[in-house]
Order: structure tokens, then C-alpha cells, then sequence
């Protein structure tokens, strides 16, 4: 079983709708939480982080922790056509020697026009 | 100001040759990371630069792979007699320090084996 886990979809919405991704986890060590957007053949972007649990928004991204469930979700409002990649979730103990991250499969977003 | 850069963007070679991938990380940053990505997964990680040292290269597959970053910027990974299983993005990121966990990803050296 892999650490984190993640529906690589794809999921295909209408341009305004509100996306929903998640992963799970298993490590209960995790304590940072991010979300990179990837498009294709580029290197991944850091869209958002998160420390521990509860909630954190910029702009129509808002991106949830839930600890006691290990689960994580990132909320895309206002869904545009250039929101079309793959959004990978990524995670990270704290205090270790590395702060190397362990990232999920990634989700294939398409926003149609 | 300027991103992770990487070089080359792409890389094709034969089975059993050496390849060195170069990574530029952004400026001040003392932390480095080198992940590898297949295709349709996630980037996994390789090794860990704090400074000049290798602090963790616990996902290195084998030790036809290492990595130096002699003077704490520009690193190198370099990999020996490539097999075809070695085809993939190589990732490298970089953060300010360590103990902070925002890391930024270059563009990625495709490299293909055949």
C-alpha cells in the first residue's frame, strides 16, 4: 500500500464548476500538506500549503486537512479551461532530517470551454 | 527573479553510457532535492542536499546513481552504465533552508534510454 493514495481520474467538468480533489494517507507522521499543479511536460507548481490540519484559501483555491481522517482536499471554485492539469497532492514530516516530500499519483483535471 | 534550472531539457542515450544531469537551484537556497517521475506517477524522491552535503540519499535505486554539489549551488546527478528501466523526468527542487518545506521544481530533463 502506498503512503498516499490518489484518484489519477481523469476528471472532466464544465468551465465554472466547483472541482473537488483528495487524497488519503497513511503516515500519521505527515504534517505538511501541499498541492502542486503540473501541466504537461513542465515541472510541477507549488499552489498551496498547508500546516497541520484546518483550512487555507488564495483566491478560488481553498485546500482542507482533515488529521483524524488522513485526508486531504484541495477545492477549485470558478473552474477555468487553463485550470486543466495534473494536480498532485504532496506530504512531509516534520523535524527529520529530510524535508523530503511523498507525493500522490496525481489527478487529471480537464476544465472544458 | 529567476526559477530552478535545468539542463539538459531533454536527454536520449544508449543503454550503458553515463549521463550527469545539471540542476541550478534558485538563488540562496541552501536545500536541494532530486525526485524522479515516471510516467502517469507522482515525482519520487532521490536525495537530499543540505549545503554541500548529501543529507539523506536513501532513494537513490542503486549505486549506479550519485549526486554532488561541491560548492552548495549547482548540483549534478549523475548516473553510470543506464539501463532502459532509467527512462524518466528527473525533478530537482529547491527551498530556502532546511526546515523550510515550500520547494520549487525546475522544469525537468526528460531522459530516454534506448
Amino acid at each position: 500500500q502506498k503512503e498516499v493514495e490518489q484518484d489519477p481520474g481523469p476528471l472532466s467538468v464544465p468551465e465554472g464548476a466547483i472541482v473537488s480533489l483528495n487524497c488519503t494517507y497513511s503516515n500519521s507522521a505527515f504534517q505538511y500538506f501541499m498541492w502542486y499543479r503540473q501541466y504537461s511536460r513542465k515541472g510541477p507548481e507549488l499552489l498551496m500549503y498547508t500546516y497541520s490540519s484546518g483550512n487555507k484559501e488564495d483566491g478560488r483555491f481553498t485546500a482542507q486537512v482533515d488529521k483524524s481522517s488522513k485526508y486531504i482536499s484541495l477545492f477549485i471554485r470558478d473552474s477555468q479551461p487553463s485550470d486543466s492539469a495534473t494536480y498532485l497532492c504532496a506530504m512531509s514530516e516534520v523535524g527529520g532530517a529530510t524535508n523530503k516530500l511523498i507525493f500522490g499519483t496525481g489527478t487529471l483535471l480537464a476544465v472544458q470551454p | 527573479g529567476a526559477g530552478v534550472s535545468q539542463t539538459p531539457s531533454n536527454k536520449v542515450t544508449e543503454k550503458g553510457k553515463y549521463v550527469e544531469l545539471r540542476c541550478d537551484p534558485i538563488s540562496g537556497h541552501t536545500a536541494l532535492y532530486w525526485y524522479r517521475q515516471s510516467l502517469g506517477q507522482g515525482p519520487e524522491f532521490l536525495i537530499y542536499f543540505q549545503g554541500t552535503g548529501a543529507a539523506d540519499d536513501s532513494g537513490l535505486p542503486n549505486d549506479r546513481f550519485f549526486a554532488v554539489r561541491p560548492e552548495g549551488s549547482v548540483s549534478t546527478l549523475k548516473i553510470q552504465r543506464t539501463e532502459r528501466g532509467d527512462s524518466a523526468v528527473y525533478l530537482c527542487a529547491s527551498s530556502l533552508m532546511h526546515g523550510n518545506y515550500e520547494q520549487y521544481f525546475g522544469p525537468g530533463t526528460r531522459l530516454t534510454v534506448t
